[in-house]
């Protein structure tokens, strides 16, 4: 059973670059057909996706955060990551990384607990 | 973009009771990229329908999930304290991935 865990700071000034990473057990990164995903949340709002990093390295983004987003796969193969630069007050959230499921292919089965991260100075 | 839009947006019930959401694309989702999520405070989400009707691993049956197209529905059949919560549905069939508003069920 595969469990994901983010990790990264809480508080990060505007402008600067917001770095998360997700802690993989149970199994790599880099073998198997899935999607790495991150999704956030802001406080009382909706799930929105900021995008997926296939095993292989390759990536697809949202458009709204294409610009500033950055994902990468740990050579280490028990990790993921994400950078979003230029953050802003608005990109305050709760940051999930999920996968999805071997049987049923891009559905999100698999989630981290979730970090808060608070964009302010 | 494929936009979701979920209502109502709270759905107040007693335990017992059965429970109706709908989701409506903006336009056509295939099935199979049809997500149902339950959130509870403090919780990450938990998958609970996929391919528009196919309960997830520990999914109690009284949850179903139906539709197609632009139309899609969650059905509780008979609630239980703990599926007081909000639910999202999500598709997964062209990028950018999308979520609905959330529909809030309350007591």
């Amino acid at each position: 059973q595969v469990q994901l865990q983010e990790s990264g700071p809480g508080l990060v000034k505007p402008s600067e670059t917001l770095s998360l990473s997700c802690s993989v057990s149970g199994g790599s990164v880099s073998s198997g057909s899935y999607f790495w995903t991150w999704i956030r949340q802001p406080p009382g709002k909706k799930l929105e996706w900021i995008g997926n990093i296939y095993y292989t390295g390759n990536t697809d983004y949202n458009p709204s955060l294409r610009s500033r987003v950055t994902m990468s796969l740990d050579t280490s193969k028990t990790h993921f990551s994400l950078k979003l630069s230029s953050v802003t007050a608005a990109d305050t959230a709760v940051y999930f990384c999920a996968r999805d499921s071997a049987v049923i292919p891009r559905m999100l089965a698999y989630w981290g607990q979730g970090v808060l991260v608070t964009v302010s100075s | 973009e494929i936009v979701l839009t979920q209502s109502p947006g709270t759905l107040s019930l007693s335990p017992g009771e059965r429970a109706t959401l709908s989701c409506r694309a903006s336009q056509s989702v295939s099935s199979s990229y049809l997500a149902w999520f339950q959130q509870k405070p403090g919780q990450a989400p938990r998958l609970l329908i996929y391919g528009a009707s196919n309960r997830a691993t520990g999914i109690p049956d009284r949850f179903s999930g139906s539709g197609s197209g632009t139309d899609f529905t969650l059905a509780i059949s008979r609630l239980e304290p703990e599926d007081f919560a909000v639910y999202y549905c999500q598709q997964c069939g062209g990028s950018p991935w999308t979520f609905g508003q959330g529909t809030k069920v309350e007591v």
